[in-house]
């Protein structure tokens, strides 16, 4: 299993961007596709978007168009996503997961956003 | 548009079962795999059940999914049940228009 390794957690205002990185520990993910989910406080998971191998592929869920891009870094290993015009609703749990076989068989550690003013 | 609803929360004894399900609101269930994913407490979701009913390797043999096409519903089942099992749990599916739908989450106790 791949061991995905989030960046720390942030603190913004309202209405700023968030960008938080995930990277994989030991092997690469250049071969593989990678999600963003997200979790509010005491919530459910969302699904957020998905970026495919080469980062020339992004589909995003409906809730967030317009307000995320995710993108990769191939010679880092290193996939990001972007969360601009930030309410107090984004405060979150953000995970990146990679796809398996047809589910996210390794998440991150998750990354707090917290959005206050 | 399609939603999977769970059962808010379910509780039973150690060693007994629990059925978990998962209601697609629209669209034929056994349309896109389901899969379930169990989170505990303060940690990221790990998975369970994928492709309906296939178990990852580490997963023990108690934890088993199925499709019940009449009701338009997927359901994971937890038998022998222990106290390690106490955690939310999500159903996860896909729709060509959605992408990825996850479940409302179920919280397990075990009293």
């Amino acid at each position: 299993q791949v061991q995905l390794v989030q960046s720390g957690a942030e603190v913004k205002k309202p209405g700023a961007s968030v960008k938080v990185s995930c990277k994989a520990a030991g092997n690469s993910l250049s071969s593989s596709y990678i999600h963003w989910v997200r979790q509010a406080p005491g919530q459910g998971l969302e699904w957020m978007g998905i970026i495919n191998p080469s980062g020339d592929f992004t589909g995003y869920a409906q809730s967030f168009q317009g307000r995320v891009t995710m993108t990769r870094d191939t010679s880092t290993s290193t996939v990001s996503m972007k969360l601009s015009s930030l309410s107090s609703d984004d405060t979150a749990i953000y995970y990146c997961a990679k796809e398996g076989q047809n589910h996210f068989d390794s998440w991150g550690q998750g990354t707090l956003v917290t959005v206050s003013s | 548009n399609f939603m999977l609803t769970q059962p808010h929360s379910v509780s039973e004894s150690p060693g007994k079962t629990v059925t978990i399900s998962c209601t697609r609101s629209s669209g034929s269930i056994a349309r896109n795999y389901v899969q379930w994913y169990q989170q505990r407490p303060g940690s990221a979701p790990t998975i369970v059940i994928y492709e309906d009913n296939e178990r990852p390797s580490g997963v023990p043999d108690r934890f088993s999914g199925s499709i019940d096409k009449s009701a338009n519903s997927a359901s994971l089942t937890i038998s022998g049940l222990k106290t390690e099992d106490e955690a939310d749990y999500y159903c996860q599916s896909y729709d060509t228009s959605n992408f990825y739908v996850f479940g409302t989450g179920t919280k397990v106790t075990v009293l």
